[in-house]
C-alpha cells in the first residue's frame, strides 16, 4: 500500500461527457502528480501540483484540467469525452516538489469511454 | 531530461539472478539513476537509484559503470511477483520540478 487512494478504481462514461478523479496523497506529502496510461502511449505526464500551486505541465489536453485543494486533495477533471480518453489515470505523491523525492503512486482509476 | 536506452523484454527463470541494463550515454553530472517498476494492473512503485557508487537495497541492486553511461539493475532471486515492466529513468536533481519522465521500460518474465 503506497498511502495514495484513487477513487473512483473503474468508471465507464460515453462520449461528450464529463468525469472527476479523485487523488488523495500520502500523509504529509505536499506535491500531486497526475499521469495517463493508455496502451499505445505508455505512461504519460499530464500535471504537477506543488502545496496548491500548479508546477508543471505535461501532455495535458485542454480538454483536462486539475487541481489541489487546501487539504492537499487534487482532482482532475475529464471534460467531453472522446473514445482516446479511455485509459489508466494515476496519481502520484511526493513530499518535495523537486527532483529529490520518491514517488508514490496510487492503484489508478481506470476510464473507459463508450 | 536526458534519454535511456532499454530492451523491450526480458525472460527469466525463478530463483535466478536476473541483469536489467540500461543504457544512457547522455547523462549530466546531476543526472541520478532511478528505477521504477511497474506490476500487472498496479501503479508505478519505487525499486532504487544512484547517482557514482553501486547501491544495494532490499529489493534490489545497482550497478553503474564507471563513465556513467550505463547501469544495470539486478535482482538477485527472481521471484514470480517479479514479473513487472521495469523503468529506468534519469532525474536531474538540479531541475525545479519532480515529475518523471517514463520510457517505454522492460518487460521482464519470469519462468517457475
Amino acid at each position: 500500500d503506497s498511502g495514495v487512494t484513487q477513487t473512483p478504481k473503474h468508471l465507464i462514461t460515453a462520449t461528450g461527457q464529463r468525469v472527476t478523479l479523485r487523488c488523495s496523497p500520502r500523509s504529509g506529502d505536499l506535491s500531486v502528480y497526475w499521469y495517463q496510461q493508455s496502451l499505445d502511449q505508455g505512461l504519460q505526464f499530464l500535471i504537477q501540483y506543488y502545496n496548491g500551486e500548479e508546477r508543471a505541465k505535461g501532455n495535458i489536453l485542454e480538454r483536462f484540467s486539475a487541481q489541489q485543494f487546501p487539504d492537499l486533495h487534487s482532482e482532475l477533471n475529464l471534460s467531453s469525452l472522446e473514445l482516446g480518453d479511455s485509459a489508466l489515470y494515476f496519481c502520484a505523491s511526493s513530499a518535495r516538489q523537486t527532483n529529490t523525492g520518491e514517488l508514490f503512486f496510487g492503484e489508478g482509476s481506470r476510464l473507459t469511454v463508450l | 531530461d536526458a534519454k535511456t536506452t532499454q530492451p523491450n523484454s526480458m525472460e527469466s527463470n525463478e530463483e535466478e539472478p536476473v541483469h536489467l541494463p540500461c543504457n544512457h550515454s547522455t547523462i549530466s553530472g546531476t543526472d541520478y539513476i532511478h528505477w521504477y517498476r511497474q506490476l500487472p494492473s498496479q501503479g508505478p512503485e519505487y525499486v532504487i537509484h544512484g547517482l557514482t557508487s553501486n547501491v544495494n537495497n532490499r529489493m534490489a541492486s545497482l550497478a553503474i559503470a564507471e563513465d556513467r553511461k550505463s547501469s544495470t539493475l539486478i535482482l538477485h532471486r527472481a521471484t514470480l511477483r517479479d514479473a513487472a515492466v521495469y523503468y529506468c529513468i534519469l532525474r536531474d536533481y538540479g531541475g525545479s520540478q519532480g515529475n518523471l519522465i517514463f520510457g517505454k521500460g522492460t518487460k521482464l518474465s519470469v519462468k517457475p
